[in-house]
């Protein structure tokens, strides 16, 4: 049993440029969250998908943040036009889905860290 | 909506002796609690959750955590400390779609 995996785990990039990063879920997992974690803090909740469909997301997540699940498999999050404030970890997630409030733990990657200079 | 805080940003602990990392919940309904650990540039790892049953539930790496709904806690523990249990723990509270975290505790073990 392979784990959440994501790719890149590190990457530096200059103000202004585009990121995107990718993130595998457990197999028979249908539900993928990613999650942001600046220096300090707890994960803070960007957006959900339930197989393909994006059902829910953070006021965090601005126009220039844009998360995907094409086929209900993988996922990929881009950021456009980078900030500094962007720089974090950003955590990718998945579990089970049940309805509302399941119980299903949410088990994570390794985590993609960004540092926008 | 759901929430947890860690009210101690860090513990520090002697090998060998026990150690207790806080937690306290606010939630309508049913709470589903869970306790993770993160390692320096590591994600998240899951130890334990209560959904139901027990107050004391068992998890990994010989912790555990008791549920107390009088006091609307969920205090993570270990009996016996070790130096390799140092590392970043997060408290969280499932929320309608997704998990809510504390702001985190550092566990320091000193040998």
């Amino acid at each position: 049993d392979t784990g959440v995996s994501q790719d890149p785990r590190h990457k530096i990039t200059k103000r202004g440029q585009n990121v995107t990063f990718r993130c595998d879920p457990i197999s028979e997992h249908n539900r993928l969250y990613w999650y942001r974690q600046t220096l300090g803090q707890g994960p803070e909740f960007l957006t959900y998908f339930q197989n393909e469909a994006q059902l829910e997301k953070s006021r965090l997540l601005s126009d220039r943040f844009s998360a995907e699940r094409p086929k209900g498999s993988f996922s990929t999050l881009e950021i456009q036009r980078t900030e500094q404030g962007d720089s974090a970890m950003y955590l990718c997630a998945s579990s089970l889905g049940q309805g509302q409030g399941s119980g299903n733990t949410i088990y994570f990657g390794e985590g993609s860290w960004l540092t926008v200079v | 909506a759901q929430s947890v805080a860690q009210p101690e940003d860090q513990v520090n602990v002697a090998e060998g002796n026990p150690l207790t990392v806080k937690c306290t919940y606010s939630v309508s309904g049913n709470p589903y609690l869970f306790w993770y650990v993160q390692y320096p540039n590591r994600g998240l790892q899951f130890l334990l959750k209560y959904i139901t049953g027990d107050n004391l539930v068992k998890g990994s790496y010989g912790f555990e955590a008791e549920f107390n709904k009088s006091q609307t806690s969920f205090h993570l523990k270990k009996p016996s400390a070790l130096v390799s249990d140092s590392a970043l723990y997060f408290c969280a509270v499932r929320d309608i779609n997704d998990m809510r975290f504390g702001a985190g505790t550092r566990l320091t073990v000193k040998p």
